[in-house]
C-alpha cells in the first residue's frame, strides 16, 4: 500500500545545530509540503513543492529550507535550530483528485 | 486569499447524540473539500474528500455536505461515541493554486459516557 513516513518520529537537538527530517511518499504524488503545527496556531504552511526541482516558501519559512531532487522525498532543513522552533513537525503529499495525506509527524525538541 | 473558519472550536455532547460540525470557507471556487481527524499527538487522518461536482459523501456514521454557493460544509456523526472524541479539521484549496489547501484550525469533539 502507499504511504507517506517522516523519520524521525522524535528528536531533541541543541541549539544552532543542523537538524533535518525526512518525509518520503510512495503515493506518487506531485504536490509535497511541511507544516508546524503548535498549540493556539493550528497547522501552518513552512515549504512546498509542486513537483521535482520545485520549491515555495511557506508562511513561516524562516530558518528553514527543503530540496526537491525526486517525486518521493522532501526533506526539511533547520539550518541554526532555535528553542522557537521546537513543535510538531507534519509532512503531507496531494494529487488532484485525491487530497491530502500526511505523515504520522515529526516531535522536535530544541534545547 | 482563501480563509476557513470552524465554529465552534470546542464542543461536548452525551453519548449517543447526533451533531454537527461546520465549515465555512470565503472562496466558493474549490475543486474539492476535505475533512480530517486528529487524535492528540497523531497525525491527521483523512475522514471524506467531496469534489466539487458532488454535493455530499458517506462513510459510515459520518455524512459530509458540500453547498460551494454559501461557502459551507457540514460533517454529520450519527449516534456518537467516545471512540469520536477528537479533533476534526477541514481543508479547502487556496484559489490562488489549486494545489495547496488552506486548513481550518478544527473543533475539539468530546463524547462523554
Amino acid at each position: 500500500d502507499a504511504e507517506i513516513t517522516q523519520s524521525p518520529r522524535h528528536k531533541i537537538t541543541e541549539t544552532g545545530r543542523q537538524v533535518t527530517l525526512a518525509c518520503h511518499q510512495t503515493w506518487n504524488h506531485n504536490n509535497m509540503f511541511w507544516y508546524r503545527q503548535d498549540l493556539g496556531h493550528g497547522l501552518r504552511l513552512i515549504h512546498y513543492s509542486y513537483g521535482v526541482h520545485d520549491t515555495n516558501k511557506g508562511e513561516v519559512s524562516d530558518g528553514y529550507s527543503v530540496s526537491r531532487s525526486n517525486t518521493e522525498d522532501l526533506p526539511l532543513t533547520l539550518e541554526s535550530a532555535a528553542s522557537s522552533q521546537t513543535s510538531v513537525y507534519f509532512c503531507a503529499s496531494s494529487d488532484r483528485p485525491y487530497g491530502y495525506t500526511f505523515g504520522s509527524g515529526t516531535r522536535l525538541t530544541v534545547v | 486569499k482563501q480563509e476557513v473558519t470552524q465554529i465552534p472550536a470546542a464542543l461536548s455532547v452525551p453519548e449517543g447524540e447526533n451533531l454537527v460540525l461546520n465549515c465555512s470557507f470565503t472562496d466558493s471556487a474549490i475543486y474539492n473539500l476535505q475533512w480530517f481527524r486528529q487524535d492528540p499527538g497523531k497525525g491527521l487522518t483523512s475522514l471524506l474528500l467531496i469534489q466539487s461536482s458532488q454535493r455530499e459523501q458517506t462513510s459510515g456514521r459520518l455524512n459530509a455536505s458540500l453547498d460551494k454557493s454559501s461557502g459551507r460544509s457540514t460533517l454529520y456523526i450519527a449516534a456518537s461515541q467516545p471512540g469520536d472524541s477528537a479533533t476534526y479539521l477541514c481543508a479547502a484549496p487556496s484559489t490562488t493554486n489549486a494545489g495547496k489547501s488552506t486548513f481550518g484550525d478544527g473543533t475539539t469533539l468530546t463524547v462523554k459516557p
